[in-house]
């Protein structure tokens, strides 16, 4: 069964630390791997699109790491900011020239205090 | 940011109503996406369109319905709400971009059927 589960489910810190999100998948075949933002009560945006062949990607503070062979991901938060307080949510697709067909996570809920 | 825009941004009804929930974008994007999405829980894709007059079921079975009779605009309507259908729903649509398509979404509307 294709699945992408992250953890931890959520998670608070403190203004200016870093942390590191998680995410384990089952899908197969394996296109590309995205990760996205999610404020609450707003649509999901984009923060990185890696392929197979991609091992490690940056968007500002942001860096997404890819380990296709044990089929792990994780997203570091550098530096953090109370506007990064936000679900961040894992999305695996079994196909990349056309959407094919997305798997997302439930997202972990990170929550940054001052 | 996106321009993709979905209204209302929030729409409390009772049951038995019929509801339309609005989807417009200026990308020109030929493919467009309906998901629903409960609190703390993945995205399910409900509907979705690869161009003007094309409409197919995603992989939550739903009761409602969607046209694209313009590129621009992906509506979706329950005929006859009810409690169950209480959930966001984002709109989104995607291009292709290098060996990836990119999916951009809507900031959801949040539908409370009483």
């Amino acid at each position: 069964k294709n699945q992408v589960e992250q953890s931890p489910q959520s998670l608070i810190i403190l203004e200016g630390k870093n942390c590191t999100l998680q995410c384990n998948y089952t899908v197969s075949p394996f296109s590309n791997l995205r990760w996205y933002k999610q404020d609450t009560g707003r649509g999901p945006v984009s923060l990185t699109i890696m392929t197979f062949s991609e091992n490690t990607k940056s968007n500002g503070r942001y860096t997404a790491t890819l380990d296709a062979d044990t089929k792990q991901s994780s997203l570091h938060i550098t530096a953090s900011q109370l506007s990064d307080s936000a679900s961040y949510i894992c999305v695996v697709s079994d196909r990349g020239s056309t959407l094919g067909r997305l798997y997302f996570g439930r997202g972990t809920q990170l929550t940054v205090w001052p | 940011e996106a321009d993709i825009y979905q209204t209302p941004r929030y729409l409390v009804i009772g049951t038995g109503k019929k509801i339309t929930l609005e989807c417009s974008q200026t990308m020109g994007h030929d493919k467009m996406y309906w998901y629903q999405q409960d609190p703390g829980m993945e995205l399910h894709l409900i509907h979705y369109s690869y161009g003007v007059n094309s409409t197919e079921k995603g992989d939550l079975s739903s009761e409602s319905t969607v046209s694209r009779i313009r590129t621009e605009h992906f509506p979706l309507t329950l005929e006859s709400a009810r409690p169950s259908h209480t959930s966001q729903y984002l709109c989104a649509s995607s291009v292709r971009d290098g060996f990836n398509e990119k999916l951009f979404f809507g900031s959801g509307t949040q539908l409370s059927v009483l």
